[in-house]
Formats: structure tokens, C-alpha cells, sequence
């Protein structure tokens, strides 16, 4: 079965631009999460899909941070205006389903903002 | 919120030693999980633990929940260069359905 798809797999943007990282969860996977490391730091949660619905989006950080699932199938984590503190590794995982069985992750997408 | 402090944050060692890391919480969890990450990948789940005082291995590798709940830590023998990486404890709650993970410890493994 393929893996957890993540693209692009490095971005670098300005400051003030816009960015969408998609993610294509393991097909039949209900559960899509969006994780963030910032350099040398945790791995820190964003946010949890379950179908298309947000299940809980407690850990964006700001409302510049819009995530969407449509379909309930890809999702798309958009930034928009991105700021330098916005840089570092976005990962998405799937499962199918909740609880603490562990996720399937992503390669994830570096985004470097300068 | 809830953090995770692990450590060491990052390891040398020569090829065939032991490894040892641990994670340590203030709040308890249900299940602890140890991850790998390589270079350009995303993390990869090695063991999951799912009850106080459990003992786990999964090949060189052996994990322990602790038994306060608020600790767990992971063990590598006879380490070998492909052991390179950084690995990271995660813990989970149960209703919360999310991980908290911790920093990673970088290990080197020098042949």
C-alpha cells in the first residue's frame, strides 16, 4: 500500500508570501493530522482530521494557519501571510483510527521563510 | 501544556555499544511510543507501550513504560550504523487523540 505522500518536500518562500503543503493520507485512513518541528525542537501538533471534519485544531498556531480536507480524502495546510517563525518541518500523518495505536507519517516539507 | 523532557539530547558512540534514552512528563499517559526519524524522512514508529511496567522489545531494541506512567525509556544493544537518527519518545492520553512527542535525541553512531 503507498505511504503517507507529502509535497512539495522543501519550500523556501518570503517572507509575506503564500504557501500550500498538501498531503495525501494512506487510502481508507479516516484520521489526518498535521504536526510541525521547528528546529531542534518537539515535534509539536497542529492539528486532527476525521473525514473532513476538524476533530481538533487546538494546536494551530494563529489564524494565518488554514487547514482544509475536502472529500475527506487530501488535505492542504496553507499559510498565508507565512512569517520567519513559520519555517520548519511540516509533517502529516493518517490512521485508521484514533487512539494510540500510532500514525503513519509523511517524509514532511521543509519550509524555510526568509 | 504538557512537554516531555528527553534525553540525552544528542549521542557519539562506537559501533557495538549499547544505547540508552529515557522521556520524562509531569502528567501521565496511557501509552508511550518511541519513534525513528532518518534524514529525509518522517518518523517511524519502532515500539508502543500500552501498560505500566511494560516491557517491550522489537529486535536490539527493548523499551519500558514506567510504572508512575510519566516515564519510559529505549534501549539499543551492540549498536550498528544504520542506528543513525534521531529518535523521539511520544506520549498519549486516552479522549485526546493526539501525541505529545518529545525533543529527539541524535544519535551517531561512529564505525
Amino acid at each position: 500500500e503507498a505511504g503517507v505522500t507529502q509535497f512539495p518536500s522543501h519550500s523556501v518562500i518570503e517572507k509575506g508570501q503564500t504557501v500550500t503543503l498538501r498531503c495525501d493520507p494512506i487510502s481508507g485512513h479516516d484520521n489526518l493530522y498535521w504536526y510541525r518541528r521547528v528546529m531542534g525542537k518537539e515535534i509539536k501538533f497542529l492539528l486532527h482530521f476525521v473525514k473532513e471534519s476538524k476533530q481538533d485544531e487546538s494546536g494551530m498556531p494563529n489564524n494565518r494557519f488554514l487547514a482544509e480536507r475536502t472529500g475527506g480524502t487530501y488535505s492542504t495546510l496553507k499559510v498565508q501571510p507565512a512569517e520567519l517563525e513559520d519555517s520548519g518541518v511540516y509533517f502529516c500523518a493518517s490512521s485508521p483510527n484514533r487512539g494510540g495505536y500510532g500514525y503513519t507519517f509523511g517524509s514532511g516539507t521543509r519550509l524555510t521563510v526568509v | 501544556g504538557q512537554q516531555l523532557n528527553q534525553s540525552p539530547q544528542s549521542m557519539f558512540i562506537q559501533e557495538g555499544e549499547d544505547v540508552s534514552m529515557n522521556c520524562t512528563s509531569s502528567s501521565i499517559f496511557n501509552t508511550w511510543l518511541w519513534y525513528k526519524q532518518d534524514p529525509g524522512e518522517g518518523p517511524v514508529l519502532l515500539i508502543a507501550l500500552y501498560k505500566a511496567g511494560e516491557l517491550t522489545s522489537n529486535g536490539r531494541l527493548t523499551a519500558q513504560f514506567g510504572i508512575t506512567r510519566k516515564d519510559s525509556f529505549l534501549n539499543i544493544s551492540a549498536s550498528i550504523p544504520s542506528d543513525v537518527g534521531i529518535y523521539f519518545c511520544a506520549g498519549y492520553l486516552s479522549g485526546t487523540y493526539k501525541y505529545i512527542f518529545g525533543t529527539g535525541t541524535r544519535l551517531k553512531v561512529l564505525a
